[in-house]
């Protein structure tokens, strides 16, 4: 079965542009979630769909950052235009369930490490 | 609100000595706690949960964690490490918010095991 699968894997853009990441979950997860680590800092929560919903998006820096998840499937995050601040790796993830719930994990993508310059 | 301190940001170690990664919380509902593995170039690896029940939780790769409610920790233990378990190490306690979850992560914990 594929886990997470996250692209690009690398993404070096200019100020002021647009980047979109994309998120493809393990398939027939409803939970998916963007989270961000800012090199040396800790691992940030941006938000958490379940299927196209979003349930909690507390954790968008700004209105710079816009998630999508169309039809429950896959997810993207767009970032418009990009800041010098949005450097570091974003990672997704999918369960199936709640992480509280026994025999339920979160499969966390690779990662895209996105660089603004 | 829930956090988690990692007060280690890097530990070294030998090779089938024995390792400790700490991990304190703080939260005021009900506590679940979760270890994660970063190997280099990959994605987090779900070591161990403590969701409730027995307080000595058993994980993959020999690893285990005990849940100390008085201390508030949630220390990560092995008996004896690998050069392969050279890694970055995430605590994390899960925040449940009506229909939304997430995970509040420490700041990692960088493990180098040498020989």
């Amino acid at each position: 079965e594929a886990g997470v699968t996250q692209f690009p894997s690398h993404s070096v853009i200019e100020k002021g542009q647009t980047v979109t990441l994309r998120c493809d979950p393990i398939s027939g997860h409803d939970n998916l979630y963007w989270y961000r680590r800012v090199m040396g800092k800790e691992i940030k929560f941006l938000l958490h769909f379940v299927k196209e919903s979003k349930q909690d998006e507390s954790g968008m820096p700004n209105n710079r950052f816009l998630a999508e998840r169309t039809g429950g499937t896959y997810s993207t995050l767009k970032v418009q235009p990009a800041e010098l601040e949005d450097s570091g790796v974003y990672f997704c993830a999918s369960s199936q369930a709640f992480v509280t719930v026994m025999n339920t994990e979160a499969f966390f993508g690779q990662g895209t490490r996105l660089t603004v310059v | 609100a829930q956090s988690v301190t990692q007060l280690d940001s890097q530990v070294p170690v030998f090779e089938e000595a024995p390792v400790e990664l700490r991990c304190n919380y703080s939260s005021s509902v009900s506590v679940y706690l979760f270890w994660y593995v970063q190997y280099p170039n990959q994605g987090l690896q779900l070591l161990l949960k403590y969701l409730s029940g027995s307080t000595l939780v058993k994980g993959i790769n020999g690893f285990e964690a005990e849940f100390n409610k008085s201390q508030t920790s949630f220390h990560l233990r092995k008996p004896s490490v690998h050069i392969s378990d050279t890694a970055e190490y995430f605590c994390a306690v899960s925040v449940i918010t009506g229909t939304a979850s997430k995970l509040t992560f420490g700041t990692g914990t960088r493990l180098q095991v040498t020989l």
